[in-house]
C-alpha cells in the first residue's frame, strides 16, 4: 500500500487558471506537509497542518489555499496559476511534530506542475 | 534560526569510488539530523538519521556521524554504484524541518 499518495501526477494548465492537489496519508501521522521543489531542487517548504490546525505557512501568495478535511488528507488549492507556480509540488506527513527526536517526514512522489 | 549548508553539486564519480557529501548546521541546542535520498521521477526518502552527538546513521552502505563540535553531518560511501545516481539532501529538525539545497550524485559504469 502506499504510504503517501498525490493526485495528480502531472498537471498542464494555462496562466490565470485554478487547480487542485490532493494528498492522502495512510500511516496515521499527524501532521502533512506541502513543499515547492524548483528545476534546481531546492526544496521549500509552503505549508504544514497538525491536527487540521495550519502551523506553518511560510511567505506563500494568497492564491495558494490548504485544505485539511481530516488528519489523512491535505489538499492544496491554487489559485490564478502563474508561469512562476511551474515546480514539482510534494506533500509529506510524519508523527506529531511535538515529539522532537526522531522526527522524520515520508513523501508522495510528486505532482509535476506545468503552467503555459 | 535554523539552516543546512550542503555542497554544492553535481558529483560525478566511476563505479566503486568512495563518496563524501559535505554538510554543516546552524541551529539551537540538540537538531535531530537526517540524510534524504531523491531518486529520478521520484519523491524523497530517508536514507538516514542521527538524533544526538556522536551517533552515526547508516544505511544501504551510507554513513553519517553527527559531529556537535564542527556542526556537521557528512554523508560517506567506500563503494558507490550507478544505482546510487540521485540527488542526496542534509536536513535537520529542530521545532521546524530545514532541508539543505540538495546535491545531486552521478555514478558512471
Amino acid at each position: 500500500d502506499t504510504a503517501v499518495s498525490q493526485t495528480p501526477k502531472y498537471l498542464v494548465t494555462q496562466m490565470g487558471n485554478d487547480k487542485s492537489i490532493k494528498c492522502e496519508q495512510n500511516l496515521g501521522h499527524d501532521t502533512m506537509y506541502w513543499y515547492k521543489q524548483d528545476s534546481k531542487k531546492f526544496l521549500k517548504i509552503m505549508f504544514s497542518y497538525n491536527n487540521k490546525e495550519l502551523i506553518i505557512n511560510e511567505t506563500v501568495p494568497n492564491r495558494f489555499s490548504p485544505k485539511s478535511p481530516d488528519k489523512a488528507h491535505l489538499n492544496l488549492h491554487i489559485n490564478s496559476l502563474e508561469l512562476g507556480d511551474s515546480a514539482v509540488y510534494f506533500c509529506a506527513s510524519s508523527q506529531d511534530r511535538k515529539r522532537g527526536w526522531g522526527y522524520e517526514q515520508y513523501f508522495g512522489p510528486g505532482t509535476r506542475l506545468t503552467v503555459t | 534560526g535554523n539552516s543546512v549548508t550542503q555542497m554544492e553539486g553535481p558529483v560525478t564519480l566511476s563505479e566503486e569510488a568512495f563518496l563524501t557529501i559535505n554538510c554543516t548546521y546552524t541551529a539551537t541546542g540538540y537538531p535531530s539530523l537526517f540524510w534524504y535520498v531523491q531518486y529520478p521521477g521520484e519523491g524523497l526518502q530517508l536514507l538516514l538519521k542521527a538524533t544526538k552527538a556522536d551517533d552515526k546513521g547508516s544505511n544501504k552502505g551510507f554513513e553519517a556521524t553527527y559531529r556537535k563540535e564542527t556542526t556537521s553531518f557528512h554523508l560517506e560511501k567506500g563503494s558507490v554504484q550507478v544505482s546510487d545516481s540521485a540527488v542526496y539532501f542534509c536536513a535537520l529538525y529542530n521545532n521546524d524541518m530545514r532541508f539543505g539545497a540538495g546535491t545531486r550524485l552521478t555514478v558512471k559504469p
